[in-house]
C-alpha cells in the first residue's frame, strides 16, 4: 500500500528565502507525481506534474525533482514571497487506472 | 472560464437527510473524480469515472452514489447523512486517468 509523507507539517520562512519542501513515498513503482497548492478554504491548484521517466520539472520560480529509486521528491521555491503562503501537497499515482495517493501537506508561511 | 465547478459551495443539513453535490468540467476531459478531505485535511479519493464508467470505487459506504450523466458531469448523491460525513468534498478531472488532475473549489458539507 502506497504511503506518502510530507515533513515538516508546517514551515515559516522570511520573504526572499529559497526553500525546499520534501515528499517521500514508500512504493517506488510510481507512474507520476503531482505537486499541488491549496489556499485556505479553496480547492487545489496543480503546480507541477512529473512523469516517472522524468527527473525534474520547472515552472517559473518552482522546480520539482523526482528520485524514484529513493522514493523522494522535492519542490524548490526560489525567492519566496508572502503570496506563496499556502499548503503544498504531494500526490503520487502508482500505475495506470490507479488513484492518486496524497500526503498530508506542508503549510508554508512566508513572513514579509 | 474553463474550469471545474461545484455546487453548492456550502451545504448544512440534518442527520438522516439526503443531499446531492453537482460537478461540471468544461475542460473537455474524459475522467472525473470525487475526493473527500477530512477535518485533519487528509485528502482521499472516493470515486473515479472514465467516459461515464466507474473506474475506482474506494471503500466508501453505499450511501454514497456517484452519477455521471455525461462526460462533463459527475454528481455525488449521499443518502441518510451521518455526522461523520462532514468534510470538504472535491471534484476533479483529467484527460485520461494518468495525466494532470484539475480540482474544483470544493463543497463544505456540515451535518448537524
Amino acid at each position: 500500500k502506497q504511503e506518502v509523507t510530507q515533513i515538516p507539517a508546517a514551515l515559516s520562512v522570511p520573504e526572499g528565502e529559497n526553500l525546499v519542501l520534501n515528499c517521500s513515498f514508500t512504493d517506488s513503482a510510481i507512474y507520476n507525481l503531482q505537486w499541488f497548492r491549496q489556499d485556505p478554504g479553496k480547492g487545489l491548484t496543480s503546480l507541477l506534474l512529473i512523469q516517472s521517466s522524468q527527473r525534474e520539472q520547472t515552472s517559473g520560480r518552482l522546480n520539482a525533482s523526482l528520485d524514484k529509486s529513493s522514493g523522494r521528491s522535492t519542490l524548490y521555491i526560489a525567492a519566496s514571497q508572502p503570496g506563496d503562503s499556502a499548503t503544498y501537497l504531494c500526490a503520487v499515482r502508482t500505475g495506470a487506472n490507479s488513484k492518486l495517493t496524497f500526503g498530508k501537506g506542508i503549510t508554508l508561511s512566508v513572513r514579509p | 472560464d474553463t474550469a471545474v465547478s461545484q455546487t453548492p459551495k456550502y451545504l448544512v443539513t440534518q442527520m438522516g437527510n439526503d443531499k446531492s453535490i453537482k460537478c461540471e468540467q468544461n475542460l473537455g476531459h474524459d475522467t472525473m473524480y470525487w475526493y473527500k478531505q477530512d477535518s485533519k485535511k487528509f485528502l482521499k479519493i472516493m470515486f473515479s469515472y472514465n467516459n461515464k464508467e466507474l473506474i475506482i470505487n474506494e471503500t466508501v459506504p453505499n450511501r454514497f452514489s456517484p452519477k455521471s450523466p455525461d462526460k462533463a458531469h459527475l454528481n455525488l448523491h449521499i443518502n441518510s447523512l451521518e455526522l461523520g460525513d462532514s468534510a470538504v468534498y472535491f471534484c476533479a478531472s483529467s484527460q485520461g486517468d494518468i495525466s494532470e488532475q484539475f480540482f474544483g473549489p470544493g463543497t463544505r458539507l456540515t451535518v448537524l
